[in-house]
């Protein structure tokens, strides 16, 4: 099955800074990368994805990338805000059963 | 749109006994939904898979006599923990696909087994 790893664990910026969150699959029949951000007891919120058939999407201050000849993806966030501070986890699924594999995800604090 | 809603949001129950949660899809209808369960600090891990109309598909490790799930409707989605245990006290999420991919997550059900 698919395996998702995701880097860093836990991140600290100050805040106005970017934090950069890389995740890397293994099966490449994985075409749809969302991710969602996860506050403490709270459902999680996605809050961007991108599919397979394009390399960079952005939405406001969140971009995500896609190299799907290394398998691997990432979020940027810019100009970070203490409202960004939460857990992030990334995601692959394949388009004939939509099943998640989640990677374990990131704690991101952004510093006042 | 897409609003998932779960019931009830945190449940406390003795052991061996039996707890149902429900999951629905308030504002669209889902022919697939899914149940997750999330330990403290940890990612979410895929139970089953629950199609509208069929037999949910369980992943590999996931008790399906234990953790029985029903998708009697396009817009609802149960799961029932039987005989429950202190081990099984966890945060169970269940979400719901709309569009092509996109799945949306209800708010979680925090399963306390004493």
């Amino acid at each position: 099955g698919e395996n998702v790893e995701q880097h860093p664990s836990t991140l600290s910026v100050q805040e106005g800074d970017s934090a950069v969150i890389k995740c890397t699959y293994s099966d490449s029949a994985s075409n749809y990368f969302p991710w969602y951000k996860q506050e403490l007891g709270k459902r999680p919120q996605l809050i961007i994805d991108i599919r397979s058939n394009v390399g960079e999407k952005k939405d406001q201050r969140i971009a995500v990338t896609l190299n799907k000849t290394a398998k691997h993806f990432s979020l940027h966030i810019t100009e970070t805000q203490p409202e960004d501070s939460a857990v992030y986890f990334c995601a692959a699924s394949i388009s004939n059963d939509y099943k998640l594999s989640f990677g374990a995800g990131t704690t991101v604090t952004v510093r006042a | 749109g897409a609003v998932v809603s779960q019931h009830p949001s945190w449940v406390i129950c003795k052991s061996g006994t039996s707890v149902k949660i429900e999951c629905r899809s308030l504002d669209f209808q889902a022919t697939t939904m899914f149940w997750y369960r999330q330990f403290p600090k940890q990612s979410l891990m895929l139970m089953a898979t629950s199609n509208e109309g069929s037999k949910a598909t369980y992943e590999q490790g996931v008790e399906k006599d234990k953790f029985l799930i029903n998708h009697a409707s396009l817009t609802l989605s149960t799961l029932t923990v039987t005989s429950a245990h202190p081990e099984d006290s966890s945060f169970y999420i269940c979400s719901a696909r709309a569009g092509v991919s996109e799945q949306y997550f209800g708010p979680g059900t925090r399963l306390t087994v004493t």
